[in-house]
């Protein structure tokens, strides 16, 4: 079984200043995806970043990026120069290499961006 | 191009009582799935489909079916609703990744409030 750990409930972060969202995960498979997505208070649930567990690098999305430790199962969002709109719900998912479309969803972490 | 589209937007229902929520998607995605978010949680797999005819339960599929019959439409039915039920449901759609390594991004609807009394 898989498991997605981000052990952060909520966190305040300054506008402007960078964030770092955690998450841990736990699987078996050889190959897998791991997905960050965004839920603001207005409940849709939105893309941000994408890493695959043999990529060489880390992910980038504008000013989003992902720090992958594969040794260490640790896929961590870093949010630059953060904005009021940051401000959301956000949810780490890994994906099973057998199955590559089934997500399975952290508890998620609340951002909250300060003016 | 509408993306994912679910209706109702919010439902209240009694406890017995059976729906269907209804989900399309016109991307011509062949992957369809239903989740429930509930209140501070992050979201679990209810079902999901692989194509028109084929169906499998996710992580959590007691007390609902579902069905597809064609590529657009993913329909979720209570059988008969229970309190436990009370949550938020997304159905979301993407192409079919035979591997976990590619880029798979799923599409999600703007969910479905329900309410069980």
């Amino acid at each position: 079984a898989q498991k997605i750990t981000q052990t952060q409930p909520g966190m305040f972060v300054q506008e402007k200043e960078a964030v770092t969202l955690d998450c841990t995960y736990d699987t078996s498979d050889p190959s897998y995806g791991l997905f960050w997505y965004k839920q603001p208070s207005s409940g849709e649930m939105i893309f941000l970043i994408y890493q695959g567990s043999y990529d060489q690098q880390n992910a980038t999305e504008g000013r989003y990026s992902l720090n992958f430790q594969k040794a260490r199962k640790s896929a961590n969002l870093v949010i630059s120069a953060s904005q009021l709109g940051d401000s959301a719900m956000y949810f780490c998912a890994i994906s099973r290499s057998a199955a590559g479309n089934k997500l399975t969803f952290g508890g998620g972490t609340r951002v909250l961006v300060k003016p | 191009n509408a993306g994912v589209t679910q209706t109702p937007k919010f439902q209240v229902l009694k406890t017995g009582q059976s729906m269907t929520l209804q989900c399309a998607q016109d991307m011509n995605h062949e992957y369809m799935s239903w989740y429930r978010q509930d209140p501070g949680m992050g979201l679990r797999l209810i079902h999901y489909s692989v194509g028109a005819g084929i169906t499998d339960q996710g992580e959590v599929p007691n007390g609902y079916n579902v069905s597809r019959s064609t590529t657009e439409d993913f329909p979720l039915r209570l059988l008969s609703a229970a309190p436990s039920q009370t949550s938020v449901y997304f159905c979301a759609s993407s192409y079919l990744a035979v591997l976990a390594e590619k880029n798979n991004e799923q599409f999600f609807g703007p969910g479905t409030r329900l309410t069980v009394l």
